[in-house]
């Protein structure tokens, strides 16, 4: 079945330390994103892909950091400079284009501790 | 600059009644595109419809419908006949640009939606 997996689902890390959320997906989309949500809140962007080996920065970029080395997988590394890093953080993937809809994977909920 | 604007935390309505969640935006662009996402409480997005810029009719999409008044820059989503699985949080979103050059995906803050029997 075609879609995005993200890994895990729940993670668990100490203040201080790196830790990097995976995002695999197939469906063969140029772009993909990644969101942090916080609870009753909106969904705020971190960084996007456009084409492999080329991202920008979305709304709240400080802290974490990317890469886009295939097309299939957008990890995201949420740095010990991240002063509030627990979260919900959700990847999403589309094909190019204004009118493409986006597809989300089930999420990871990261807690620091 | 805040640009996208849902106004309403939260609403509660009746079973089989129809209630109409408001979204308005802000963008300087001709073209751009206006999504609709419910979030279930098991966090999962599910994409429910899409508007064009420059689609002349509203979109529809089953009891989903956009109500989208482009001069006013409001692009609001009515559920008609709602139902017991309609309870979740609903974002709209947008993206600006073109097929050949578009830019990141926006979201609002997101409307909380409480479905009674």
């Amino acid at each position: 079945d075609g879609g995005i997996t993200q890994s895990p689902k729940y993670l668990f890390r100490k203040e201080g330390q790196n830790v990097t959320l995976s995002c695999e997906q197939n469906l063969n989309h140029d772009a993909m994103y990644w969101y942090r949500q916080d609870p009753g809140q909106g969904l705020r962007l971190i960084y996007y892909s456009q084409i492999v080996n080329d991202f920008q920065k979305g709304d709240i970029a400080e802290g974490y950091s990317v890469s886009r080395e295939k097309k299939e997988s957008f990890p995201l590394t949420v740095t010990s400079a991240q002063k509030n890093p627990t979260a919900f953080y959700l990847c999403a993937s589309s094909l190019r284009g204004m009118n493409t809809e986006a597809f989300f994977g089930q999420g990871t909920r990261l807690t620091v501790v | 600059a805040q640009k996208i604007t849902q106004t309403q935390p939260g609403m509660f309505v009746q079973e089989k009644e129809a209630v109409t969640l408001d979204c308005t935006y802000d963008t300087s662009d001709q073209s751009y595109g206006l999504f609709w996402y419910k979030q279930p409480s098991s966090g999962e997005m599910i994409f429910l419809i899409y508007q064009g810029s420059y689609d002349e009719q509203n979109a529809t999409e089953g009891r989903y419908s956009l109500n989208f008044q482009k001069a006013r820059k409001s692009a609001n989503l009515v559920i008609s006949a709602s139902q017991l699985g309609d309870s979740a949080m609903y974002f709209c979103a947008m993206r600006e640009g073109t097929t050949d050059s578009w830019g990141k995906l926006q979201f609002g803050a997101g409307t909380q939606v409480v479905v009674t029997p």
